[in-house]
Formats: C-alpha cells, sequence, structure tokens
C-alpha cells in the first residue's frame, strides 16, 4: 500500500529564516512520480513541482529547494529566507500505481507553514 | 483564461438530498478528478476519470457518483447515502501528456443543514 507522511503538522517561524517540510513516502512501484503542492488560505491547490523516480537532482527554484532521496524515500522542501506570503499548508503527493498519476495522487496530510512578521 | 472552474463556492444540503458539485475545465486536458479533504486532513480521491465515458472509483466513493459526458466536464453527485459529506470538495484535471501533474480547481464547500 501507498503511504505520504508529513510528520510536522504546523511550523511556525519568523520571517526570513529558512525552514524545511519533511515528507516521507512509501511504495513498491519502480517508477512514480512525487509532487509537492500550496494550498493558501484560500483553498485552491496550487502546483510547485513534480519529480519522477529516475531524477535524484536537487532543484532549486529561486527561494524553493527540494532535495529527493530515493534511500531514504524522502522529498524534501525548503524556503529560503521565508516570506509571510510563504504561510500556507504544504503538501506533498506520490502518483498512484504506475500511471504516473494518472490514476490519482496519495497525497500527505498536509503540514501548517506560519511565517511570522 | 484557461483553467479549472468549481460551482458553487459553498453548498448546504439537506437530509437525504443529492446534490451536484460542477466542474469545467478549459486545458484541454483527458483526465478529471474528485478529491474531499476534511479539516487537518490530506486529500483522498473519490473518483477519477481517463476518458470521456469512462471513470474508475478512488478510495472513498460509496456515497458519490459522477459522469464523464464531455471532456470538458465532470460532475460530482453526493448522494444521500453519503452520511458525512461536510468537507471541502476539489476537482483536478491533467494531460495525457506533460507528465500527468494534476491542476485543482478552487474547491467547494459542502455543509450539511
Amino acid at each position: 500500500a501507498q503511504k505520504v507522511t508529513q510528520a510536522q503538522t504546523e511550523i511556525s517561524v519568523v520571517e526570513k529564516e529558512d525552514v524545511t517540510l519533511d515528507c516521507v513516502y512509501e511504495t513498491r512501484d519502480t517508477t512514480y512520480y512525487l509532487f509537492w503542492y500550496k494550498q493558501p488560505p484560500s483553498g485552491e491547490l496550487v502546483f510547485l513541482i513534480r519529480r519522477n523516480s529516475f531524477d535524484e537532482q536537487n532543484e532549486i527554484s529561486g527561494r524553493y529547494s527540494w532535495n529527493f532521496q530515493k534511500s531514504t524515500s524522502s522529498f524534501n522542501f525548503t524556503i529560503t529566507a521565508s516570506q509571510v506570503v510563504d504561510s500556507a499548508v504544504y503538501f506533498c503527493a506520490l502518483s498512484r500505481n504506475s500511471g504516473g498519476g494518472a490514476d490519482g495522487l496519495t497525497f500527505g496530510k498536509g503540514t501548517h507553514l506560519i511565517i511570522q512578521p | 483564461d484557461g483553467g479549472i472552474t468549481q460551482s458553487p463556492k459553498y453548498l448546504f444540503r439537506k437530509e437525504g438530498q443529492n446534490v451536484t458539485l460542477s466542474c469545467e475545465q478549459n486545458l484541454n486536458h483527458d483526465a478529471m478528478y474528485w478529491y474531499r479533504q476534511d479539516p487537518g486532513q490530506g486529500l483522498r480521491l473519490i473518483y477519477y476519470s481517463q476518458i470521456v465515458n469512462d471513470f474508475q472509483k478512488g478510495d472513498i466513493a460509496e456515497g458519490y457518483s459522477v459522469s464523464r459526458e464531455k471532456k470538458e466536464s465532470f460532475p460530482l453527485t453526493v448522494t444521500s447515502a453519503q452520511k458525512n459529506p461536510t468537507a471541502f470538495y476539489l476537482c483536478a484535471s491533467s494531460s495525457a501528456l506533460g507528465g500527468k501533474t494534476q491542476y485543482f480547481g478552487p474547491g467547494t464547500r459542502l455543509l450539511v443543514l
């Protein structure tokens, strides 16, 4: 069975601090995709990144970076120099079966990130 | 603008009533999905459809029904058999190309009177 664990229910930091959101996954598939989504208070999920299981390169996009480690089944997300606008709930997700996500995603329970001014 | 629309934003259901949530996309995506989100929880898959006139049950399909008569539309009906329907419902779509990243609509919040 697939599972995504986001052990941090809530994180609160002061603006400009760096923060890392953890994601650990379980799957028996050899090919799979991992995702991060942001859910601001409005409720809509905003896509941040997609990574396939063959690509373990870390990725950086502005203040955001992602560390994918297959050996520990982790796909962690770091925000550098956090800003108040980063406050949201962040979800990690895993593609179901070998469909690459075409048959839905398995989500973690999310991490509520609070950036205090 | 291309995107996914869901209506209504808020929906109230009386006991024993069926209600239908609308989801429309103009992204020309083949696949569409319905998820349910409860407070403090992640999203759980209700139904998905990879092609017109075909759909599959997700993890929590009981008490729900869907149809996919058009590529652009994937309405979700919450039936009276769903005993705990109060939740936030999110619709998503993805292309068969582009690695199947799912893009989400703004959601519908369903409340029981």
